[in-house]
């Protein structure tokens, strides 16, 4: 069965520092997000991007945060300078050629925990 | 009102039982609606959706009242495999490919 990748699993970084998330989206989608989920919290929106550009982004997804499609598979959020508030388990996701409006299904990936200490 | 209020449980029911939750929600021009289901420190799948006739797969029953702004699930026969925190979803706006979580619910099934 077709499945969201994402590496790293678990990355710990220092605050200040740049760190990029990677994605690999179900081959046939064209539609790609970025979730985070605080330990204990919900699922937030950060981004969604189809046709090589943003289409929405929430509060969260400030000058910080960029996203890139690099090439034909991967996606990739990059955060720029952490903050201890970064820490929290990052969701790619993807959605089909309809972009899940009507079916709400987004394909998730397992996650990047990201720990700033 | 916030966007989307759920009972943070959690639910211990055991194995056999019925359960049922609700979730309410703000916006009265959400038109689509979701069960998600997130296992412990995993990431969330789709479980159904609600339709306004209301969804029924197996053993899962959805429902919508828009009157009153709540959908509802209902679990019958819980199986220890359901044990796990159950999302409310929906869109944020219309035409939005925007998700609005809800914290979840959880649920706990007890041999």
């Amino acid at each position: 069965e077709p499945e969201v990748t994402q590496t790293p699993s678990h990355q710990v970084t220092q605050m200040g520092q740049e760190v990029i998330l990677r994605c690999v989206p179900i081959s046939n989608h064209l539609y790609f997000y970025w979730y985070r989920q605080i330990l204990g919290q919900k699922v937030e929106f950060l981004v969604s991007f189809y046709n090589n550009e943003i289409s929405e982004k929430s509060e969260i997804f400030d000058d910080q945060f960029s996203v890139e499609r690099p090439d034909g598979s991967n996606f990739t959020l990059k955060i720029r300078s952490t903050k201890l508030e970064d820490s929290a388990m990052y969701f790619c996701a993807s959605s089909e050629p309809s972009g899940g409006l009507n079916t709400g299904e987004l394909f998730f990936g397992e996650g990047s925990r990201l720990t700033v200490l | 009102r916030k966007e989307v209020e759920q009972d943070p449980g959690p639910f211990n029911v055991p194995e056999g039982a019925t359960v049922a939750f609700n979730c309410t929600y703000s916006n009265s021009a959400s038109q689509s609606f979701f069960w998600y289901r997130q296992d412990c420190r995993k990431e969330p799948k789709l479980l159904m959706s609600v339709y306004s006739s209301g969804n029924e797969d197996g053993r899962f029953t959805a429902q919508l009242n828009r009157a009153s702004q709540y959908i509802s699930l209902l679990i019958r026969d819980s199986k220890l495999s359901d044990s796990a925190t159950y999302l409310c979803v929906f869109p944020s706006g219309a035409g939005s490919y925007q998700l609005t979580f809800g914290k979840g619910t959880k649920l706990s099934v007890i041999p």
